[in-house]
C-alpha cells in the first residue's frame, strides 16, 4: 500500500518546547515538502528537499528545521524560535517526470496545538 | 512569494448544477495544477495543465489555461454533495523548479 504517513495525527505541546513531526513516503520520490496551513488559508512552503542530504528553505522556514537521511523521511522540527507554532502541517512527495516535476502527492496532515 | 489568487472564496450550489472557480497569476509559469481537499485533511491532485496546454478533461472536471490572461479556471458538470471541499490552484513558476506556490483556495458547498 503505497502512500505517505505522517504521525502522529495531533500533537499538542507547551511554548518553548521543540517537536519534531515525522513524514516517510514509500513511494520512491525524490522530493519531499513541507507545507503549513493556517485556518482558511492555502499552503505556504517551509522546506523542500531534491535529494538526499540537501533541502532548501520555503517562503517561510523561520523557525522550523529538517533533515534528510535517508530517502523515505523527511522529518520537520518545529522550534521554540516559532512565534506561532499552532497550525495544520502537511508533507508532500513528488518526482521528476519526463517535462520536469510531476504533481505532488499529500499526507493527511498533523494538527499542532501549542499552549 | 507570489500566490495565486482564487475566486469566488467560497461557492454554494445545489446538486447537479456546474461549479465554476478561477485562479489568477502573476508571472510566467512550467504548469498550473489544482487539488481538492475535504475538511482537515490532506490535498487530493486534481489536474495538472502544462504552459503549452489549453484545456484538459478528467471525468466531470475541465481547466482550463489562458497563459495571456494568466488565469485558469476549473470547471465541475453535474456537482454532487461529494464535490463539497475546498479546491486549491497550485503554479509551478518558471524557474522555480518543482516548488509549488498556493492560491487561499475556494470553498464549495454542493446542497443535496
Amino acid at each position: 500500500d503505497g502512500g505517505i504517513t505522517q504521525s502522529p495525527k495531533y500533537l499538542f505541546r507547551k511554548e518553548g518546547q521543540n517537536v519534531t513531526l515525522s513524514c516517510e513516503q514509500n513511494l520512491n520520490h525524490d522530493a519531499m515538502y513541507w507545507y503549513r496551513q493556517d485556518p482558511g488559508q492555502g499552503l505556504r512552503l517551509i522546506y523542500y528537499s531534491q535529494i538526499v542530504n540537501d533541502f532548501q528553505k520555503g517562503d517561510i522556514a523561520e523557525g522550523y528545521s529538517v533533515s534528510r537521511e535517508k530517502k523515505e523521511s523527511f522529518p520537520l522540527t518545529v522550534t521554540s524560535a516559532q512565534k506561532n507554532p499552532t497550525a495544520f502541517y502537511l508533507c508532500a512527495s513528488s518526482r521528476q517526470g519526463l517535462y520536469g516535476w510531476d504533481e505532488q502527492y499529500f499526507g493527511p496532515g498533523t494538527r499542532l496545538t501549542v499552549t | 512569494s507570489q500566490q495565486g489568487e482564487e475566486d469566488p472564496q467560497a461557492l454554494s450550489i445545489q446538486e447537479g448544477e456546474n461549479a465554476t472557480m478561477n485562479c489568477s497569476y502573476k508571472t510566467s509559469i512550467n504548469n498550473l495544477q489544482w487539488y481538492r481537499q475535504n475538511s482537515g485533511r490532506g490535498l487530493v491532485h486534481l489536474i495538472l495543465i502544462r504552459s503549452n496546454e489549453r484545456e484538459k478533461h478528467s471525468g466531470r472536471l475541465r481547466v482550463t489555461l489562458d497563459t495571456s490572461k494568466k488565469s485558469s479556471s476549473l470547471l465541475i458538470t453535474a456537482s454532487r454533495a461529494a464535490d463539497t471541499a475546498s479546491y486549491f490552484c497550485a503554479t509551478a513558476y518558471n524557474n522555480a523548479g518543482n516548488m509549488l506556490t498556493f492560491g487561499g483556495g475556494t470553498r464549495l458547498m454542493v446542497k443535496p
